[in-house]
């Protein structure tokens, strides 16, 4: 089945600076790649996604790209402010399927 | 608030216990979802329901663990015969899918937290 790798696991920045999360995938029939912010408390909420028939997209300060090739998708936040500390999670599926396969999520703090 | 609702929001219960979750959909959503997330991890496929109709099971789903969708919109995930290892969060998403292309995205509730004593 499929497999999701997220690192890091923990990320701590200054206010202002840049994140970035990086995930691996391990089955090539995935094309759909979701990242959700979870929150303390709180069930996780959708902030981009991207399909498999391109390469990039943006959201504001948010941004996601993907390389098939090597099976790797990136979360990038700009200019972090101290409400984007969160539980980040990436995921995936395949394109004949439905159910998302989650990586282990990496703990952004944001440092006023 | 016309979000995923799920109740309840906490439980504890004593091993061996019963316990039955709720989940209402987004109104018109025709996929529901039941995933299970345990302390610092992500959250993981228990089972999924398109309308009615229960269509896919994770290997995680004992067969202590039972789900429904009786009329297509909201459901319910009974746990029987509850152990220590049953403790997490359970969380319910929906969606509107269109067969075919692959457009699809899942809306998660708040959880409900099971502790299990």
């Amino acid at each position: 089945g499929e497999n999701v790798e997220q690192h890091p696991s923990t990320l701590s920045v200054q206010e202002g600076d840049s994140a970035v999360i990086k995930c691996t995938y391990s089955d090539s029939a995935s094309n759909y790649f979701p990242w959700y912010k979870q929150e303390l408390g709180k069930g996780p909420q959708l902030i981009i996604d991207i399909r498999s028939n391109v390469g990039e997209k943006k959201d504001q300060r948010i941004a996601v790209t993907l390389n098939k090739t090597a099976k790797h998708f990136s979360l990038h936040i700009t200019e972090t402010q101290p409400e984007d500390s969160a539980v980040y999670f990436c995921a995936a599926r395949k394109a004949a399927g439905n159910k998302l396969t989650f990586g282990g999520g990496t703990r952004v703090l944001v440092k006023p | 608030d016309t979000g995923v609702s799920q109740d309840p929001r906490h439980k504890i219960t004593k091993r061996g216990q019963n316990v039955t979750f709720r989940c209402d959909p987004i109104s018109e959503h025709n996929r529901l979802y039941w995933y299970r997330q345990t302390l610092g991890q992500g959250p993981e496929f228990l089972t999924y329901f398109q309308n009615e109709a229960q269509l896919e099971k994770s290997r995680l789903l004992s067969d202590r663990f039972s789900a429904e969708r009786p009329k297509g919109s909201f459901s319910t995930l009974e746990i029987q015969r509850t152990e220590q290892g049953d403790s997490a969060m359970y969380l319910c998403a929906s969606s509107l899918a269109f067969t075919g292309t692959g457009k699809e995205t899942q809306y998660f509730g708040p959880g409900t937290r099971l502790l299990v004593l």
